[in-house]
Parts: structure tokens; sequence; C-alpha cells
């Protein structure tokens, strides 16, 4: 079964930018693609974009594109997310998440796993 | 972007009785080609990250258990939980990946009464 390791907990500053890993099982991005979908403290799910890394494609939620950015090394089976210009808005648990397959246009697929979620506090 | 709006917001069933949540989306999501709807369900506990139990709308993911079951098509979706255990007690998300920018529902909240 896919497993997604995250990266720990980070504590940033106003302004700052921080970079999430995520660590997939071996051949995971052969097929699949990688969400990142983040959740405010006793908030709901907020997806922010998925990267497809077999043809290096990426899609983002307007609401953070330009400051936002998925890389993914399939050497490693590792996918990164930074968000950059952070506020106290951006406090929330970062999950990175396989998407079942890799379709870069609508109709899409589901997310079947996820990882077990990146502590982002941000404050001065 | 697609809207999901869930109903209830939060939800407390006797254990053994049956829960049921609704998900409606603002735009259809069933695919003319396959007949599927691209509607999702997730379970998320306390401290853990969501969990798939339903996907296509009522294809439930292997191991769940089969009190679990999901229903409707187009815009209008149901979640059933036929005999609500202490264990269901969880945070319950509509998902639709019809779109290329998926979005979710707000969460329903299920207590036990």
């Amino acid at each position: 079964q896919v497993q997604l390791m995250q990266s720990g907990a980070e504590v940033k500053r106003p302004g700052s930018s921080v970079k999430v890993s995520c660590k997939a099982s071996e051949g995971t991005f052969n097929s699949n693609s990688i969400s990142w979908v983040r959740q405010a403290p006793g908030q709901g799910l907020e997806w922010m974009g998925r990267i497809i890394p077999i043809f290096d494609r990426t899609v983002y939620a307007q609401k953070f594109q330009g400051r936002v950015t998925f890389t993914a090394d399939e050497s490693t089976s590792t996918s990164y997310m930074e968000l950059r210009s952070l506020t106290s808005e951006d406090t929330a648990v970062y999950f990175c998440t396989k998407v079942r397959g890799t379709a870069v246009s609508s109709p899409g697929m589901d997310i079947d796993t996820w990882g077990q979620g990146t502590l982002v506090i941000v404050s001065s | 972007d697609i809207v999901m709006t869930q109903s209830p917001d939060s939800l407390a069933v006797s254990l053994g009785e049956r829960a049921t949540i609704n998900c409606k989306s603002s735009q259809s999501l069933l695919y003319g080609p396959n007949n599927k709807s691209y509607l999702a369900w997730y379970q998320q506990k306390p401290g853990q990250p969501p969990k798939l139990i339903i996907y296509w709308a009522s294809s439930r993911e292997s191991g769940v258990p089969d009190r679990f079951s999901g229903s409707g098509s187009g815009t209008d979706f149901t979640l059933t939980i036929s005999s609500l255990q202490a264990e269901d007690v969880a945070v319950y998300y509509c998902h639709q990946y019809y779109s290329i920018f998926p979005t979710f529902g707000q969460g329903t909240r299920l207590e036990i009464k």
C-alpha cells in the first residue's frame, strides 16, 4: 500500500517561506498525481493544487497562484510544496495526497491516500 | 468553482441507528460518457488525516465496513451509515473531483446521542 511521509512541523515568521516535503512509496509517481490540501485549525479542507510528475504539469488553485510552487523529484519519489509570503492566515496543517491517475483535464480522479500532515505555524 | 454544500453541519445519532449526511453540488458531477458521478466521501477523526470511504458516489473503498453506503447522482448525494458504531464519530466531507479545480464540502460533524 502506498504511503506518504511528510516532513515535520515548522514555525515561520510572517513574510517568509516554507517548503514541505512528501516522500511517496517507490513507483507512486509513475501513474498517479500528488495534490496538496490544507486545513486551518478547526476548519475544513482546502485544495491548493496538483502536480502530475510524469508530465511535469502543475495546476494551482487561483487563490494560491503566484505564491505556491509544487515540484517533484521522480528519482526519490518526493514532492515538495513551497508557499511564500506567509501570513497568519497560512497557519494550517498541510497534507500531501495521492490522486489516482494522471488526468490533466476534467474530469479528474479521487484522492485515495493522505500523508500524515505537516503543521505550519506562522507567527511573529 | 463548483460549490459543495453539506447538510446538516452537525448530527447526533444513537448507537445502532441510521445516520444520513447530504451533499449538494452547484453543478452536475455526472460525466455522460461513463455515467459516473465524480463524488467522494472522506471520514476524518481528530488528529488524523481524512480517509477515503466512498468514491464514484457509491463505490466503497476497500476495507470500509459495509454499513457505509453512498448514493445519488448529478448534483445530490447522500452518505448513509446504516447502524452507527462508536468508532464512526468523526467529521465527514464530500469532495467533487469532476472539475480541474476540486472542492470539498464544509464538513458534517457526527456525534453519538
